[in-house]
C-alpha cells in the first residue's frame, strides 16, 4: 500500500461542533504532516509529527487539535472552528523527517465550516 | 527568511512548444529543492528533486547555487502536462518543513 488515505473527503460543519479528520498510511513512514490548503494556493505547514511525537506546530490556533495515535495514523481534531476555517486539509507522509526523504500527500478534505 | 518564489502564476504553450517555469529561493543553508505537481482532481505528487538529477516525464530542473534558481524545463510540451506546479524549499536538518512557491498553473493548448 503506497497511498495516504484521508477521510471524510468532504466535511460541513457549524462554528460549534467538533469533529475530526483522519489520515492514515502503512508505508512504515514515521513522520507525519498536516497542511492546510486554500484555492489556488500552495499547502500551508501546521503540523509536523515524528515518531508519533507533536515535532512542529507552526502557531495553529488551539481550535485545531492534532493526535497521533499510532505510526499508522493522524488525525485532526476540529471543534469551534471559523468561517475562514474552511479549507482543503492535506495530510502527508514520508520515511523520516529531512529534506532528503518525499512526501506523499493524501488527497485531502475538504472542509466547510457554515 | 526563507522564500520561494514563483513569478509566473499562467504560464500557457502550445503543445509541442518549449516550457520553462521559474523558479527562485532564499535560503542561506544548503537547500533541497522539489518540483510538486497537481493534476485536475488529483493529489499533490512529487514530480521531481534536485538531489536525484533525474528526468521524469521529459521535465529537468538544474540547481544553480550562483543565481538561487531551480527552473523547470522540458523540451516539447503535452496537453497532459496541463497542471498546477509548485516549487518547494526543504531545510537543511531534519525538519521536515516545506515551503511552496504560490504556483504556476502551466497551460498546454493544442
Amino acid at each position: 500500500d503506497t497511498e495516504v488515505t484521508q477521510t471524510p473527503k468532504h466535511l460541513v460543519m457549524g462554528m460549534t461542533n467538533k469533529k475530526s479528520l483522519k489520515c492514515e498510511q502503512h508505508m512504515g513512514h514515521r513522520a507525519m504532516y498536516w497542511y492546510k490548503q486554500k484555492a489556488k494556493k500552495p499547502p500551508e505547514l501546521m503540523f509536523v509529527y515524528s515518531y508519533e511525537k507533536l515535532s512542529i506546530n507552526e502557531s495553529v490556533p488551539s481550535r485545531f487539535s492534532p493526535e497521533c495515535p499510532n505510526s499508522s495514523l493522524l488525525n485532526l481534531h476540529l471543534h469551534a472552528l471559523q468561517p475562514e476555517d474552511s479549507a482543503l486539509y492535506l495530510c502527508a507522509s514520508s520515511h523520516n523527517l529531512g529534506g532528503a526523504y518525499e512526501q506523499y500527500f493524501g488527497p485531502g478534505t475538504r472542509l466547510t465550516v457554515t | 527568511a526563507q522564500r520561494v518564489t514563483q513569478p509566473e502564476k499562467l504560464l500557457s504553450v502550445f503543445k509541442g512548444a518549449p516550457v520553462e517555469l521559474k523558479c527562485n529561493y532564499s535560503y542561506s543553508g544548503s537547500p533541497e529543492l522539489f518540483w510538486y505537481v497537481q493534476y485536475s482532481r488529483q493529489r499533490l505528487q512529487l514530480l521531481l528533486r534536485h538531489i536525484s538529477r533525474e528526468s521524469i516525464k521529459g521535465f529537468t530542473a538544474d540547481l544553480n547555487k550562483g543565481e538561487t534558481s531551480f527552473h523547470l524545463k522540458k523540451p516539447f510540451a503535452q496537453e497532459e502536462d496541463s497542471a498546477m506546479y509548485y516549487c518547494a524549499l526543504s531545510f537543511s536538518g531534519n525538519t521536515g518543513k516545506l515551503i511552496f512557491g504560490q504556483g504556476t498553473t502551466l497551460q498546454v493548448k493544442p
